[in-house]
């Protein structure tokens, strides 16, 4: 499972390799869920979402996965580059509000 | 387009003192979320905003609020300071809903 604090997972990769996080999700009612990059020194940013009728979806370089049967969402990069080394968040939402939890996120280190 | 600015950057305050933060969202954007990230219990919601009114509300002590004015900037105050308070306090602003939302850097705030 995912670590406190600075102990996050840690996923090193090598340049050009494909990459894949995962995320195991809590709320089986959550219907809405995110991925964010969190770089060193910065807020996070919003990569991509999928909402709980679809299974995938495909982005620039990113798709994300979707398995509600075990409550589990991944995110792969293609091509992984030195640019995508940063701390990668799933986050999940469920019903109307929007109260999301997020996961404790996982470190991504690209090696050229 | 200029992006979500928060001041200050970085703060000190002492047990028992309140604290201000500011948050100016990207131009346009009307929803503006306010978060607490720490090492040991990572990414938490705080409140959302809409159009002056606090749309949605995480789980947090009524130590923590804020409020957002009509141009769409706002602000989050925490009274009666704790140590636990010691923070990044991130905001995100988006459009309309609060969904791909775009963050700012964040106020560190250490509480001595």
């Amino acid at each position: 499972g995912e670590s406190v604090g600075l102990h996050l997972p840690t996923l090193s990769v090598q340049e050009g390799d494909n990459s894949i996080i995962n995320c195991a999700y809590s709320n089986s009612a959550s219907d809405y869920f995110i991925w964010y990059k969190q770089e060193s020194g910065k807020g996070p940013q919003f990569i991509i979402d999928i909402r709980s009728n679809m299974d995938k979806r495909q982005g620039q370089r990113v798709t994300v996965l979707l398995n509600k049967t075990v409550k589990h969402l991944s995110l792969q990069i293609a091509a992984t580059q030195p640019g995508d080394s940063a701390v990668y968040f799933c986050a999940e939402v469920s019903g109307g509000s929007y109260i999301p939890t997020f996961g404790r996120g996982t470190s991504l280190i690209v090696h050229p | 387009k200029a992006g979500v600015t928060q001041t200050p950057r970085y703060l000190i305050k002492t047990r028992g003192q309140q604290v201000t933060l500011s948050c100016s969202p990207i131009s346009g954007h009307r929803s503006v979320s306010w978060y607490q990230q720490t090492p040991g219990q990572g990414l938490q919601f705080l409140f959302e905003y809409f159009s002056e009114t606090q749309r949605n509300k995480g789980n947090f002590p009524g130590r923590f609020s804020g409020r957002q004015f009509s141009n769409s900037r706002s602000e989050m105050n925490v009274s009666t300071l704790e140590l636990g308070d010691s923070a990044l306090y991130l905001c995100a602003s988006s459009f309309s809903s609060p969904y791909e939302q775009y963050f700012g850097p964040g106020t560190r705030l250490t509480v001595t």
